[in-house]
């Protein structure tokens, strides 16, 4: 059962537009989400975390929201960038130290 | 500050043989993962440590895999017999401590079995 679930495998944006790249989860425990950005042959990279707590984190051209009622994140890139072309992540966690739980992830390509 | 370091990057191995993966964590980080990330899914974890102790291991497959970080630094992973559907990425994370702590990945090793 997929707790962290990112239904769109891929997503493709021209260069200057917006992309927005959406996750939803199922557990209601979780309280600290976080997107992850892949290039192939690396490791996932942190890119940015939003707490309970709040709503918007805003980061650069990155902006994530979370929507608890809904159970549902997203995260803005604004505007996008041939180099934004890549896998992301979405994460949960919650206070009690359990490991991310990582949905299947997205694909963006930002072509120029 | 060093990253992550996993080696060896690629590794191929037939079914039933054993392969071992080896992870340096980032310095001063308490917290140490391995991650298996099978193509087209997200990282699974396969279990977690703070400092040499367990944390988490409940989707470890302990028939065949088995874990260790011995000192709360270093650690190894390891299979033994391979199957076919080990192959994925095996990725080692460290973080600061356990909570609400972002983590920092190594680039992974790349296991084939045939």
């Amino acid at each position: 059962d997929q707790q962290v679930k990112q239904n769109s495998p891929s997503l493709s944006v021209q260069e200057g537009r917006i992309s927005i790249l959406n996750c939803d989860y199922t557990n209601s425990m979780f309280d600290y989400f976080l997107w992850y950005k892949k290039y192939p042959a690396e490791g996932p990279t942190f890119l940015i975390s939003i707490s309970s707590i709040k709503d918007k984190n805003e980061d650069g051209r990155f902006t994530v929201f979370l929507n608890k009622s809904a159970k549902h994140l997203s995260l803005h890139i604004v505007p996008s960038q041939p180099g934004d072309s890549a896998v992301y992540f979405c994460a949960a966690t919650n206070q009690a130290g359990t490991a991310l739980i990582f949905g299947k992830g997205t694909t963006l390509s930002v072509s120029s | 500050e060093a990253g992550v370091a996993q080696s060896p990057r690629y590794k191929i191995i037939e079914k039933r043989q054993s392969v071992a993966f080896w992870c340096n964590p980032i310095s001063g980080h308490a917290t140490l993962y391995w991650y298996q990330q099978i193509l087209g899914q997200g990282p699974k974890l396969l279990i977690q440590f703070q400092n040499n102790g367990v944390v988490d291991d409940s989707q470890l497959p302990k028939d065949r895999f088995s874990a260790e970080r011995l000192k709360g630094v270093d650690s190894t992973l390891k299979i033994q017999p391979a199957k076919l559907e080990d192959s994925a990425v095996y990725l080692c994370a460290s973080s600061l401590n356990r909570v609400n702590e972002k983590l920092f990945f190594g680039s992974g090793t790349q296991l084939s079995v045939l």
